[in-house]
């Protein structure tokens, strides 16, 4: 059974830049959630999806959007870069929402 | 609203030794509790989980039980290994589902030593 895939793994971008993130969760899990994890904050909560829609949104600028499509994949957006988004960005996947959570690889994103 | 608080260390053991992580809780009802570990360049495993009070969960050697009078969820395992070097995270989910995922402590990072 594929675990969770997360592209690209490694990222350079400069200020003012967009970025996309892309998650492919586990085949039948339809709950995403999307972390950001720095050594400052720890593990943030960005948002979950699920089937389609987003149910939350957690303590993050408009500048980070996401969706999710049909078939479960995910993306995360990340417009006009800034320093401080520099981070490991974690991908989650549950069968049901708020249940054990199965995490991709990440992506290193750094922000000169 | 939802915290996790847990010894951020580094904790510095010798092979063989006996492991013990703090893991206290801020949450109302019942959370489902969760220790997650992460090794150097990788995402978050999934290392055992309780989902109601006075649950053990286990895996690999290591227990957890879910306290709700003293509202914990120490990690502990009896004799360590070099491989469990990593960080320990522990994490819960709000009762009752919800839509703002897990909240988890800053994590305790691991070091055994030969």
């Amino acid at each position: 059974k594929a675990g969770v895939t997360q592209t690209p793994r490694y990222l350079i971008k400069t200020r003012g830049q967009q970025v996309t993130l892309s998650c492919s969760p586990i085949s039948g899990h339809r709950s995403v959630s999307w972390y950001q994890q720095t050594p400052g904050q720890g593990l943030q909560f960005l948002f979950e999806y699920f089937s389609e829609t987003q149910r939350n949104k957690g303590n993050f600028p408009g500048r980070f959007s996401g969706r999710q499509f049909s078939n479960s994949r995910s993306e995360m957006n990340v417009s006009t870069l800034e320093l401080g988004d520099s981070a490991l960005y974690l991908c989650a996947c549950s069968d049901v929402p708020n249940t054990e959570a199965f995490f991709g690889q990440g992506t290193r994103l750094t922000v000169v | 609203g939802n915290s996790v608080t847990q010894m951020e260390g580094p904790v510095t053991l010798s092979e063989e030794a006996f492991l013990t992580i703090n893991c206290t809780y801020t949450a109302t009802g019942y959370p489902s509790l969760f220790w997650y570990v992460q090794y150097p360049g990788e995402g978050l495993q999934l290392l055992l989980k309780a989902t109601k009070a006075d649950d053990k969960g286990s895996n690999k050697g290591f227990e957890a039980t879910y306290r709700k009078e003293t509202t914990s969820f120490h990690l502990e395992k009896g004799s360590v290994q070099v491989s469990d070097s990593a960080v320990y995270f522990c994490a819960l989910s709000r009762a009752g589902g919800g839509a703002d995922g897990l909240t988890f402590g800053k994590g305790t990072h691991l070091i055994i030593q030969p």
